[in-house]
């Protein structure tokens, strides 16, 4: 079965510094895997999803996650912090072939000033 | 684009009592998911439609539970008697059509209190 932990149920940082979110996750075929953000009060966005291309991937507002098969990581990182990006990052998996995310419990990042 | 619209936003009840949650997806997507999120937890699905047919309902819990999707658009998820376990954000998505690669939208979600 898949599934997805999150060290660190809140991370602060800095406007301006490094933002690093951690995603571990388990599955007994090769995933796809995603990164959605939440705003209070609204629902889930797409960030970028890996879908066994480039493990490196791009996604929006400034947003990237590599994929590293070794260690069962795809951490979300962003190398300036604005204070807009404050928000719940959530993590998702799903096995190629299956369209079931089965979401981390998701990290709350605030940015301070 | 209209995104995934839900109502009501809002929904206060006292347990035992029933409710129902309305979900409009996007336009021309085949595939809509009702997802449940419990306060301090991921979204987890509870069932997944593509068009008005169900693929996975493994994880809604039957008793109580129950969703439609006539005509393939509109969807609607109902519980019925609500227990205090059921408090939770219940959100909508859809997507084009289903595969793996294909990005689910979210609607904003519908916040249910059960007293």
């Amino acid at each position: 079965a898949q599934s997805v932990t999150q060290l660190g149920s809140h991370v602060s940082v800095s406007e301006g510094a490094l933002v690093l979110l951690r995603c571990n996750y388990s599955s007994s075929v090769p995933p796809y895997l995603f990164w959605y953000v939440q705003y209070p009060n609204q629902g889930l966005q797409l960030l970028l999803k890996y879908t066994s291309a480039a493990t490196l991937v791009k996604g929006i507002n400034g947003f990237e996650a590599e994929f590293k098969k070794s260690e069962t990581s795809f951490h979300l990182t962003k190398p300036s912090a604005h204070m807009s990006d404050a928000a719940e990052y959530f993590c998702a998996v799903s096995e190629s072939g299956s369209e079931k995310l089965v979401f981390g419990k998701g990290t709350k990042l605030t940015v301070n000033p | 684009e209209a995104g995934v619209a839900q109502s009501p936003r809002y929904k206060i009840i006292e347990k035992r009592q029933s409710v129902a949650f309305w979900c409009n997806p996007i336009s021309g997507h085949a595939t809509l998911y009702w997802y449940q999120q419990i306060l301090g937890q991921g979204p987890k699905l509870l069932i997944q439609f593509q068009n008005n047919g169900v693929v996975d309902d493994s994880q809604l819990p039957k008793d109580r539970f129950s969703a439609e999707r006539l005509k393939g658009v509109d969807s609607t998820l109902k519980i019925q008697p609500a227990k205090l376990e059921d408090s939770a954000v219940y959100l909508c998505a859809s997507s084009l059509d289903h595969g793996t690669v294909e990005t689910q939208y979210f609607g904003p979600g519908t916040r249910l209190l059960v007293l």
